[in-house]
Parts: C-alpha cells; sequence; structure tokens
C-alpha cells in the first residue's frame, strides 16, 4: 500500500522569502503524485500534479515541485511567498493517476507567513 | 462550471444520534469519493464510487457508515449511530473517473459529535 509522509507539520516563513515543503512517499511502482492546498474552511485545491515525463512540474500560484525517483520525494517549492500563501498543504499520491483511484494523503504542513 | 455542491456545512449532533451528508458532483463526472480528515491530519477515502457502483470501501466502517450514489449523480453518506470520533470534516470529490485527471474538492461538512 501507498503511503506519504510530510515531515513538517509547521513551517514559518518570511513574506518575500522562499519556501520548500518536503514531501516523501512509499509506493512499489510509479506513483502519481499531487499537491493540494486547503485554506480555512475551505476544500482542497490542486496546486500541481505529477503522471510522467518532466520531473519539474509547474503549478497554479507560482509554485513548482520536483520528483526524484532515487530519493522518493516530490518536494513542494516557491522562490517568494506571499501572505496569501498561509494555509495546509498536503501531498498525496494515487496508483491509479487520481481519477482513476483514490489518493493518499500525507498530515500535512501548515504554512505561516511572517510580516 | 458550478463545483461539487456539499450540504450541510456544518452540523452538531449527540453521539448515538444518526447523520447523513449530501454531495453532487461536477456534471459528467463518473468517479465519486467520500474522505474523511479529522483534525490535524490529512483527507483518508472512505468511499469511491463509479457511476452507481462500488470501487472501493476498504476503509469505510461499515457497522455505522453506509453511502449510496443512486442513479450514478448525487450521493449521501449517512452515520448511525454517530460516536465521538467521528467528529471530522467529511469531504466529497468527484472526477472524470480516468487516469491522468484530477479530482475536484467540495467544501467539506464540518460534523461535531458531543
Amino acid at each position: 500500500a501507498q503511503s506519504v509522509t510530510q515531515p513538517d507539520i509547521h513551517i514559518t516563513v518570511s513574506e518575500g522569502a522562499s519556501l520548500e515543503l518536503r514531501c516523501n512517499y512509499s509506493y512499489g511502482a510509479t506513483p502519481y503524485l499531487f499537491w493540494y492546498v486547503q485554506s480555512p474552511g475551505q476544500g482542497l485545491q490542486l496546486l500541481l500534479k505529477y503522471f510522467s515525463g518532466d520531473t519539474l512540474v509547474q503549478g497554479i500560484k507560482g509554485f513548482e515541485a520536483e520528483f526524484k525517483r532515487s530519493q522518493s520525494s516530490f518536494n513542494l517549492r516557491k522562490p517568494s511567498v506571499h501572505w496569501s500563501d498561509a494555509a495546509e498543504y498536503f501531498c498525496a499520491v494515487s496508483a491509479g493517476g487520481g481519477g482513476a483511484d483514490g489518493l493518499t494523503f500525507g498530515k500535512g504542513t501548515h504554512l505561516i507567513i511572517q510580516p | 462550471e458550478a463545483g461539487v455542491a456539499q450540504s450541510p456545512r456544518y452540523k452538531i449532533i449527540e453521539k448515538r444520534q444518526s447523520v447523513a451528508f449530501w454531495c453532487n458532483p461536477i456534471s459528467g463526472h463518473a468517479t465519486l469519493y467520500w474522505y474523511q480528515q479529522i483534525l490535524g491530519q490529512g483527507p483518508k477515502l472512505l468511499i469511491q464510487f463509479q457511476n452507481n457502483g462500488v470501487v472501493d470501501d476498504s476503509q469505510l466502517p461499515k457497522d455505522r457508515f453506509s453511502a449510496e450514489r443512486l442513479k450514478g449523480v448525487d450521493s449521501t453518506l449517512k452515520i448511525q449511530p454517530a460516536k465521538l470520533e467521528d467528529s471530522a470534516v467529511y469531504l466529497c470529490a468527484s472526477s472524470f473517473g480516468e487516469a491522468f485527471t484530477e479530482a475536484f474538492f467540495g467544501q467539506g461538512t464540518r460534523l461535531t459529535v458531543v
């Protein structure tokens, strides 16, 4: 069975600084990987996804993520954070490409933005 | 395009009572999911429907939870009787049901069992 580990429960970053959120997965075959963001009282919004091809994927809101098979990682990055980026971030893995199979989520990383 | 609709947004019940949640997926989406998100954790898949058939319900506590998707469109999730540990946000999601597509989530129903 697949699993996802997000090692950082909370991360605090100053506005304008760069950001990296860590995600490690466990899955026997080629994984389908996702990053979602959840603002308070809201549902989950997809930031980006990786299915195959280029290991550096671009998403919405200026986010990007890099798939590293050798490290079983799919870290999320942003060069300069904005106060509106404060939210909960979830990494997820699917066996069937998300739409064809349910997602397994990590426990999330709570991002705090300092002014 | 309308998103995934869920109701109610909030519900407070006493333990041992029953409760039902409703979800209307995005039009044309064949696959519907129910997730449970306990405070401080990531969502956990409870059940997945493809049209009106169940694909995966391995993590659904079937002694108290039930779900149906009549006519392959909207769905209801029921808890009877509720326990304190059922307090969570219940998220509904839908997708076209094909590989390389994404799931879209509703805003969820926050359940508090007292």
